[in-house]
């Protein structure tokens, strides 16, 4: 199966801010991630698919990269209702597998 | 304006069967792919299995002897059943619709188990 491996654990940041997070997969799985947004309470929440694509809606300040094995999620000016926790999700083949997620606090 | 809402018994005795049920409302349910995912408390998220367009399902390997997702096309709805549950599967479980990605997602059925 593959595995997932997302950096940081946590970080903190302050708003206005350029954050990146990543992602690592343990074999190339093209271009098929996905990263989700989730807050305390609430469902996950579609950003990015097919590793660059935009889900609709989506501020344009969040954008994906990368490719194989290597992505990238970054929040180009982070805002207030940025802080959260976020996944990606490798949609390459079965078993699908999450990231152990990254969250994003206040500093 | 597609919206998945769940339900199912939110507390369970070691050995007993975790069932919860997800139902469509304003959308196409064929031709996607219906995915159930858990969250336990604190923790990330663990892709359970799914049932696809063409009625295969798919399950992690680590749960895939006591776990069977199905659906009913004809009510729009999605089922989990989980068999002989213990304090591990204390978990948000949440079903979730896709084709390329999870779209739309249910609002999360909190299920613990506890004897």
């Amino acid at each position: 199966a593959i595995q997932m491996t997302q950096s940081p654990s946590s970080l903190s940041a302050s708003v206005g801010d350029r954050v990146t997070i990543t992602c690592r997969a343990s074999q190339d799985i093209r271009n098929d991630l996905d990263w989700y947004q989730q807050k305390p309470g609430k469902a996950p929440k579609l950003l990015i698919y097919a590793a660059s694509s935009l889900q609709n809606g989506v501020p344009s300040r969040f954008s994906g990269s990368g490719s194989g094995t290597d992505f990238t999620l970054t929040i180009s000016s982070l805002q207030p209702e940025d802080f959260a926790t976020y996944y990606c999700l490798q949609a390459y083949n079965y078993p699908r597998a999450f990231g152990q997620g990254t969250k994003v606090d206040i500093k | 304006q597609v919206q998945l809402q769940q339900w199912g018994a939110g507390l369970l005795k070691p050995s007993e069967t975790l069932s919860l049920t997800c139902a469509m409302y304003g959308g196409s349910f064929s031709g996607y792919s219906w995915n159930w995912i858990r969250q336990p408390p604190g923790k990330g998220l663990e892709w359970i299995g799914e049932i696809n367009h063409s009625k295969s399902t798919n399950y992690s390997p680590s749960l895939k002897s006591r776990v069977t997702i199905s659906e009913d096309t004809s009510k729009n709805q999605l089922y989990l059943k989980l068999r002989d549950v213990t304090a591990a599967d204390t978990a948000v479980y949440y079903c979730a619709r896709g084709v390329l990605a999870l779209r739309y997602w249910g609002q999360g059925t909190l299920v613990t188990v506890s004897s």
